[in-house]
């Protein structure tokens, strides 16, 4: 069964700084992987997506993620944390085991950044 | 285009009530879905339809009903509220399965007391 886990429930970072928030995944077979974002009151949004191209994803608000299938790892980054980028974050892996497309939520990682 | 729109934002209910969280999508797609988020847990899938007139079961699906009647409509509902379904419920929907991005409402807190 696919899994993830989030090793970080809460990242404290100041502006301007690097973001890292990790994310180990278990999976049968090559996975797809995604990073949502979900800020205060609001809905999930979609930041990048692995689907077996190349193995570091570029999203969107200048994140990406590194697909390392030795580590089974698929860890967020950004250079320089922006005030906005406070927000819980998510891992997700597509389970497509039951012929349609389950999504698989690690626990989420709240991102405080400071001034 | 609304995208994924979730009608109420709120509610409260009482014990042994029951309500139904309406959710609508304007992008045609096949796939929706309703899922509850809890504190420290992620989001969880309760049941999902993969057409107009299909539903089946998710993760979590016991105490709650669904209906697909309309492409474009999914309805999730409560017929006897239960302290335990106190969360804030999304509807997502995509175009196909696979690796197709999953497009999320706004969310409904619901409280049960």
């Amino acid at each position: 069964a696919q899994s993830v886990t989030q090793l970080d429930s809460h990242v404290s970072v100041s502006e301007g700084t690097p973001v890292l928030l990790r994310c180990n995944y278990s999976s049968s077979y090559s996975p797809s992987l995604f990073w949502y974002v979900q800020h205060p009151n609001k809905g999930l949004q979609l930041l990048l997506k692995y689907t077996s191209a190349a193995t570091l994803v570029k999203g969107i608000n200048g994140f990406e993620a590194e697909f390392k299938k030795s580590e089974t790892s698929f860890h967020l980054t950004k250079p320089s944390a922006h005030m906005s980028d406070a927000a819980e974050y998510f891992c997700v892996v597509s389970d497509q085991s039951g012929g349609y497309n389950k999504l698989i939520f690690g626990a989420g990682t709240r991102l405080a950044v400071h001034p | 285009n609304a995208g994924v729109t979730q009608t109420p934002k709120f509610r409260v209910l009482k014990t042994g009530q029951s309500m139904t969280l309406l959710c609508a999508q304007d992008m045609n797609h096949e796939y929706m879905y309703w899922y509850r988020q809890d504190p420290g847990m992620g989001l969880r899938l309760i049941h999902y339809s993969v057409g107009e007139g299909t539903t089946a079961k998710g993760e979590v699906p016991d105490g709650y009903n669904v209906s697909r009647l309309k492409k474009q409509n999914f309805l999730l509902g409560l017929e006897s509220a239960a302290p335990s379904q106190t969360s804030v419920y999304f509807c997502a929907s995509s175009y196909w399965g696979g690796t197709y991005e999953q497009y999320f409402g706004p969310g409904t807190r619901l409280t049960v007391t």
